[in-house]
């Protein structure tokens, strides 16, 4: 089955650390969506590409965060310096472009910073 | 912009008895409306969509949901739930010039024996 891959599932650190997190959309989708997951925010929309150009990154804090994918096969998200308030569950999610896709979310990446 | 409303932060339930799971939307233009499903400890899956035409739509594991346009709501709905129900139900909500998928806050549905 295709799938969404994202790594690493799990993420320590120590505040002030970078932090990297990626994503291997499925083989012919167009669309990724990196998604912040935590409690009392519930799913935050950071950034959504479209053929791999940022069409909508007005959810992600840019002083700290940036989203970029160098090519077609991967979608990277960098937090630099991390902060504890970054902790949460990050999920990327790719889609076939239509304004009415369905999207596959990857199993996330799980990160702390301490 | 498009918002979209789950009131009910929780629902408890007991097994093989009904459930309606509550969503309403605001928007200005035509959207599309999604039901997501989160199983403990993974990603999202799509339930079902509503696109246009028939107003009732039905999903996997035997989920549907409807939408009214004059209520701005799509409930989800199960006749009969099982203990494999269990799970966060996230409504969603797409369209306009920005063309984002809007997550509602999630609504934990918590099947009981």
């Amino acid at each position: 089955d295709a799938r969404v891959t994202q790594t690493p599932r799990h993420k320590v650190t120590e505040m002030g650390q970078e932090v990297t997190m990626r994503c291997q959309p499925i083989l012919g989708h167009n669309t990724v969506f990196w998604y912040r997951q935590t409690m009392m925010q519930g799913l935050e929309l950071l950034a959504y590409f479209r053929n791999r150009a940022p069409l909508d990154d007005s959810g992600m804090p840019k002083d700290r965060f940036s989203a970029e994918m160098p090519d077609a096969t991967l979608a990277t998200l960098k937090i630099q310096p991390s902060e504890p308030r970054d902790s949460a569950v990050y999920f990327c999610a790719s889609g076939t472009g239509t304004e009415h896709e369905k999207l596959f979310f990857g199993s996330g990446t799980q990160l702390s910073v301490l | 912009a498009q918002s979209v409303t789950q009131l009910d932060s929780q629902v408890p339930v007991f097994e093989e008895a009904p459930v309606e799971l509550r969503c309403n939307y605001s928007s200005s233009v035509s959207v599309y409306l999604f039901w997501y499903v989160q199983y403990p400890n993974q990603g999202l899956q799509l339930l079902l969509k509503y696109l246009s035409g028939s107003t009732l739509v039905k999903g996997i594991n035997g989920f549907e949901a409807e939408f009214n346009k004059s209520q701005t709501s799509f409930h989800l709905r199960k006749p009969s739930v099982h203990i494999s129900d269990t799970a966060e139900y996230f409504c969603a909500v797409r369209g306009g010039a920005t063309n984002k998928l809007i997550f509602g806050t999630g609504t934990l549905l918590a099947v009981q024996p």
